[in-house]
């Protein structure tokens, strides 16, 4: 089985600014997939980066990075140079990687990320 | 990536009555998955389908209520039955591409279901 924690159901942050949303997660899998959604007001799930398991480099993409700490079983989102629009729910997910297994999403409870002007 | 289509995008419905969700992909892929997300809550998952076989629920899910179908590679459908309030929900699917693929997993804009 997998679970996610997020712990900070809100954060705030100054625009222009960086801020990290923590994520850990618990797994028995040795394979397996870290992700990173957004979800505006409108509702829809939008894919900002992946982590692998096996990937020694942290994932970057454009404005956001995630610092990948396996021994700590830690996967968190950095935003740097924070803008209005960044203003969402933030979602942190896992999946497991094997041959021939679905690889379903396991959500933490997300993070609800103000920016201020 | 992949365009994930999903019809209705929002609908208000009656209480008892049933609404079937369209998810369509541009792209062939293996497994597609419904989520749910309640009001203010995560996403967790319902089903999962694959083409050719039975649905695969998870614990709190059953087919007689979430009847879902896989006829091909690019489409599925989700219907909630005998819908009340507590149905009222965003469904979202979402698709898995063939191995290799890991760091691939998109999600369609989404169903608002209102139930009165």
């Amino acid at each position: 089985a997998q679970k996610i924690t997020q712990t900070q159901p809100g954060m705030f942050v100054q625009e222009k600014e960086a801020v990290t949303l923590d994520c850990t997660y618990d797994t028995s899998d040795q394979s397996y997939g870290l992700f990173w959604y957004k979800q505006p007001s409108s509702g829809e799930m939008i894919f900002l980066i992946y982590q692998g398991s096996y990937d020694e480099q942290n994932a970057t993409e454009g404005r956001y990075s995630l610092n990948f700490q396996k021994a700590r079983k830690s996967a968190n989102l950095v935003i740097s140079a924070s803008q209005l629009g960044d203003s969402a729910m933030y979602f942190c997910a896992m999946s497991p990687i094997s041959s021939g297994s679905a690889r379903q999403l396991t959500f933490g409870s997300g993070t609800q990320l103000t920016v201020l002007p | 990536s992949a365009v994930i289509s999903q019809k209705p995008s929002r609908d208000i419905c009656q209480r008892g009555t049933s609404l079937t969700i369209q998810c369509q992909v541009d792209s062939q892929v293996t497994m597609m998955f419904w989520y749910r997300q309640q009001p203010g809550q995560s996403l967790t998952l319902i089903a999962t389908a694959n083409q050719g076989s039975e649905a695969t629920y998870e614990s709190g899910f059953v087919i007689d209520k979430f009847p879902i179908s896989r006829p091909n590679l690019t489409f599925s459908t989700l219907t909630v039955s005998n819908m009340s309030p507590e149905d009222s929900s965003i469904y979202l699917c979402s698709v898995e591409f063939p191995e290799g693929r890991w760091n691939e997993q998109f999600f369609g804009p989404g169903t608002r279901l209102t139930v009165l």
